[in-house]
């Protein structure tokens, strides 16, 4: 079945200490979406990649970075994760850019920062 | 600037029942609608959503919603309420607008609990 797949599922890291978060997907989608998620909160769009157009949403904080290697591989990369950072990290894709396009979830990533 | 708000944090039916999760939204131009469940440490998945036409849209898993431009409203609606239906629900808007560079924006959730 086509899907998106995020690696590892659950995530401890240590204050300051880099960890890079992975998704793929085989829907051979052109956009992907990352958003974090903290507990009992809606979704918040870090930034997203139309093919390989990077786009970085105003707020997202400077030590969250993201790469495209390919259509199929996305990460997340957080240079210096805080306390503040924990949380679930969602990866998502869609066919295209257009707004009536509904966007496919991965699992999900539960990142903890001790 | 485009929001979306879920009023209720939590609603409770029981199985057998009907159920409304209730949405209201707010866009400069017309909107783009959406409904994702989110279940225990999952994604979200998609459930449906109104682009244009027929205002009563129908989704997965017997889901449906109806578009109500004048009460800005897209509440997500079911006949008959079902267990497995108890997960966290989120409504999500684009501005067609500025549909080429808005983000997706999503409420902040509503937790269903469906009692047997």
């Amino acid at each position: 079945d086509a899907m998106v797949i995020q690696n590892p599922r659950y995530q401890v890291t240590q204050f300051g200490k880099p960890v890079t978060l992975s998704c793929s997907q085989t829907l051979n989608h052109n956009v992907m979406y990352w958003y974090q998620q903290k507990s009992s909160q809606a979704p918040k769009l870090l930034f997203h990649y139309y093919d390989k157009d990077f786009n970085n949403e105003a707020d997202t904080p400077d030590n969250f970075q993201s790469r495209r290697p390919n259509t199929s591989f996305c990460f997340l990369d957080i240079r210096s994760p805080g306390l503040g950072d924990t949380a679930m990290y969602l990866c998502a894709t869609s066919r295209g850019k257009g707004p009536s396009n509904e966007q496919f979830f991965g699992p999900g990533t539960r990142l903890t920062v001790l | 600037a485009q929001s979306v708000a879920q009023p209720e944090d939590q609603v409770n039916v029981a199985e057998g029942n009907p159920l409304t999760v209730k949405c209201t939204y707010s866009v400069s131009g017309n909107p783009y609608l959406f409904w994702y469940v989110q279940y225990p440490n999952r994604g979200l998945q998609f459930l449906l959503k109104y682009i244009t036409g027929d205002n009563l849209v129908k989704g997965s898993y017997g889901f449906e919603a109806e578009f109500n431009k004048s009460q800005t409203s897209f509440h997500l609606k079911k006949p008959s309420a079902l267990v497995s239906d108890s997960a966290l629900y989120f409504c999500a808007v684009r501005d067609l607008l500025n549909s080429g560079n808005t983000p997706l924006v999503f409420g902040k959730g509503t937790r269903l609990s469906v009692i047997a």
